[in-house]
């Protein structure tokens, strides 16, 4: 089955720098790519996500790249801010009738002000 | 808009009593639904999953059942729970394949 590793699993940098966090699927069949933040206590929330046939996608400071060759993809914050501190999720799909995902570890992200 | 609704959002249980945490969705049609279990300071461990009414699928081993009476509801249940069974019990829905899961409140058991 699929297997996604994350790295790092934690992260500190200063408010206004850029932030990257990793993630590495191993089976090439996987098309979807979704990223979650979860803050403290809180629900998962869906806050990118990206589909094989694209290679790269923004939103606003939210950036995620996907190297299908490699099989890794990337989500980039630029411009942390202190609210971005979280855990953050990879996920990966391979659009299967359940659509089950494959989560990585988390990276824990520390944005100090 | 569909949403999603998980309750309780806190449990307190003693071992071997029994469970059962409810989940609904609004506002769509025949979602795939999907329970997740979060230990503390943990990823995300898929514990069960359905695409229609009476289909469910598991995807490990343990002491918790599912069901899915009717389209929008799913259920997580026990008959005796253990210690390990403490965690953050997440309900999520989707539309079909490659699309995004959306989460629940979540649940966070305690087991005494």
């Amino acid at each position: 089955g699929e297997n996604v590793e994350q790295h790092p699993s934690t992260l500190s940098v200063q408010e206004g720098d850029s932030a990257v966090i990793k993630c590495t699927y191993s089976d090439s069949a996987s098309n979807y790519f979704p990223w979650y933040k979860q803050e403290l206590g809180k629900r998962p929330q869906l806050i990118i996500d990206i589909r094989s046939n694209v290679g790269e996608k923004k939103d606003q400071r939210i950036a995620v790249t996907l190297n299908k060759t490699a099989k890794h993809f990337s989500l980039h914050i630029t411009e942390t801010q202190p609210e971005d501190s979280a855990v953050y999720f990879c996920a990966a799909s391979i659009g299967n009738a359940g659509n089950m995902l494959t989560f990585g570890g988390g990276t824990r992200l520390m944005v100090k002000p | 808009s569909q949403t999603i609704h998980q309750w309780p959002a806190t449990l307190v249980q003693p071992v071997g009593s029994p469970l059962s945490l409810e989940c609904t969705v609004e506002g769509t049609s025949n979602p795939n639904l999907y329970w997740y279990r979060q230990a503390a300071g943990r990823g995300l461990q898929l514990l069960f999953y359905s695409v229609g009414i009476g289909q469910i699928s598991s995807e490990v081993p343990q002491n918790l059942s599912a069901s899915r009476p009717q389209d929008r509801q799913f259920i997580l249940s026990s008959k005796k729970l253990l210690l390990s069974d403490s965690g953050f019990y997440l309900c999520a829905w989707s539309v079909q394949s490659n699309q995004p899961q959306h989460f629940g409140d979540g649940t966070r058991l305690s087991i005494l």
